[in-house]
């Protein structure tokens, strides 16, 4: 059974990095066909896809946020993260990790808990 | 890129069927058989109900079922039970390469 964990801090000042991480456990990162996805909801809002990246480094990002986002992967470790620079209140969410199991469609079969991190200073 | 617009609520009685629309673009929902269908309980993650449009996953009840014409993909719930009361969110690909979500649906049941 596939399991994700986010972690990182809950807390960040605003104009600085938001840096999580997700840790993958039950399974291999290099699964053939497994993309892996941040997605985020902000407080009494929908979901927000914020990008994928496939284990051997190809990367995909929302438009709206491409330009502040980086996400990487580390298959020594098992996991992948999440950096969204100069964060302002409006990035204040859940934060979700998520396996894609459709090669990057949109069909994502494992979701980590979610994590709140909130821009404040 | 814009949200694929959904209606903002539904609601329907036990045992009733609902569908629950979710409008794209020749971009996106009409140009790939590639739209999910996520559940979502207050303070938990998503869950998946379908993806590609009409496939359902081991263990999700065959009350729900998905189709598409053109630029607008449903999902049916058919014999409404309290327990589908939540939030619903569909998810297509586009021809950037990229995903786009639904602004999601609150379904209460009656």
């Amino acid at each position: 059974q596939v399991q994700l964990q986010e972690s990182g801090p809950g807390l960040v000042k605003p104009s600085q990095t938001l840096s999580l991480t997700c840790t993958v456990s039950g399974g291999s990162i290099n699964s053939g066909g497994s993309y892996w996805s941040w997605i985020r909801q902000r407080p009494a809002k929908g979901l927000e896809w914020i990008g994928y990246i496939y284990y051997r480094g190809s990367t995909s990002y929302n438009p709206s946020l491409k330009s502040r986002v980086t996400i990487s992967v580390d298959t020594s470790k098992n996991h992948f993260s999440l950096n969204l620079s100069s964060v302002t209140a409006a990035d204040t969410a859940v934060y979700y990790c998520a396996r894609d199991q459709g090669s990057g469609y949109g069909s994502f079969d494992y979701w980590g808990q979610g994590t709140l991190v909130t821009v404040s200073s | 890129q814009s949200a694929l617009t959904q209606p903002a609520s539904v609601s329907g009685s036990r045992g009733q069927s609902i569908t629950i629309s979710c409008t794209g673009t020749s971009s996106d929902v009409g140009r790939y058989n590639y739209v999910s269908w996520y559940q979502q309980y207050p303070g938990k993650a998503p869950k998946l109900m379908i993806y590609d449009v009409s496939n359902r996953p081991s263990g999700v009840s065959n009350r729900f079922s998905g189709s598409k014409s053109g630029n607008t993909a449903s999902l049916t719930i058919s014999g409404l039970q309290a327990e589908d009361e939540a939030d619903y969110y569909c998810i297509s690909y586009t021809s950037s390469s990229t995903l786009i979500f639904g602004g999601g649906t609150k379904l209460t049941v009656l």
